[in-house]
């Protein structure tokens, strides 16, 4: 079967550095993407890895090992709106997107 | 710009009533998409379309029914609302132009509780 794997929840201090990872098992392999998503809100957008290595946006990166069937988040600098779920999700060989839970991260001040 | 928008934001209903979820869009995205996100889950397809008067079946589609008969607007309907369908649901769409591998933009969703 398919499979995402993330941990279910993490706790990060404001300003510090926090990493979520990700890992897959998947028919095929043909991209993968992390959204972010505020409580009571909707999923938006936040990267997409097709090759390996990291991909930087601001404070946020994206890494992708594709050997490995690993990606994680990189969150720098670490904001209280920070606070939100991160949901990785990944697109298998039919191009169907396979989304794991979701990880809770909650920013103390 | 509305983008994309969900009707209502919250609904409740009865075990046996059809319900119909309503989806718009405003940017002519070619492919349209609905969720059910529930606690310990990630987000399940219900259905989806490439493009008006097509539509298929995604990984959870049995008790929903859904038309396209223009590419705006993606009505979703449960026929006969069931406990299990107790859920929040998303609308998403996205261009259509690079295959199916694109970003989705999703709708704000609608909070359903069948009782």
């Amino acid at each position: 079967g398919q499979n995402i794997d993330q941990p279910t929840e993490m706790t990060a201090t404001e300003g510090a550095i926090v990493q979520i990872n990700c890992t897959y098992q998947t028919s095929g392999f043909n991209g993968l993407f992390w959204y972010q998503q505020h409580a009571g809100e909707a999923p938006t957008f936040l990267s997409y890895n097709v090759l390996d290595g990291l991909e930087e946006k601001g404070r946020f990166s994206s890494f992708l090992s594709r050997s490995k069937g690993y990606s994680y988040l990189l969150l720098k600098e670490l904001q209280m709106k920070d606070s939100a779920s991160y949901l990785c999700a990944v697109t298998d060989s039919n191009y169907q997107l396979i989304w794991g839970a979701g990880t809770k991260l909650i920013i103390k001040p | 710009d509305a983008g994309i928008t969900q009707s209502p934001r919250y609904k409740i209903t009865e075990t046996g009533r059809q319900v119909t979820l309503m989806c718009h869009q405003t940017w002519s995205h070619s492919y349209m998409f609905w969720y059910r996100q529930d606690l310990g889950h990630g987000l399940r397809l219900i259905y989806y379309s490439a493009a008006a008067d097509i539509t298929d079946k995604g990984e959870v589609p049995d008790g929903y029914v859904v038309s396209r008969s223009k590419t705006e607007n993606f009505p979703l309907t449960l026929e006969s609302a069931t406990r299990s369908q107790t859920s929040v649901y998303f609308c998403a769409s996205s261009p259509g132009q690079e295959a199916t591998n694109e970003k989705l933009f999703f709708g704000s969703g609608t909070q359903l509780s069948v009782l």
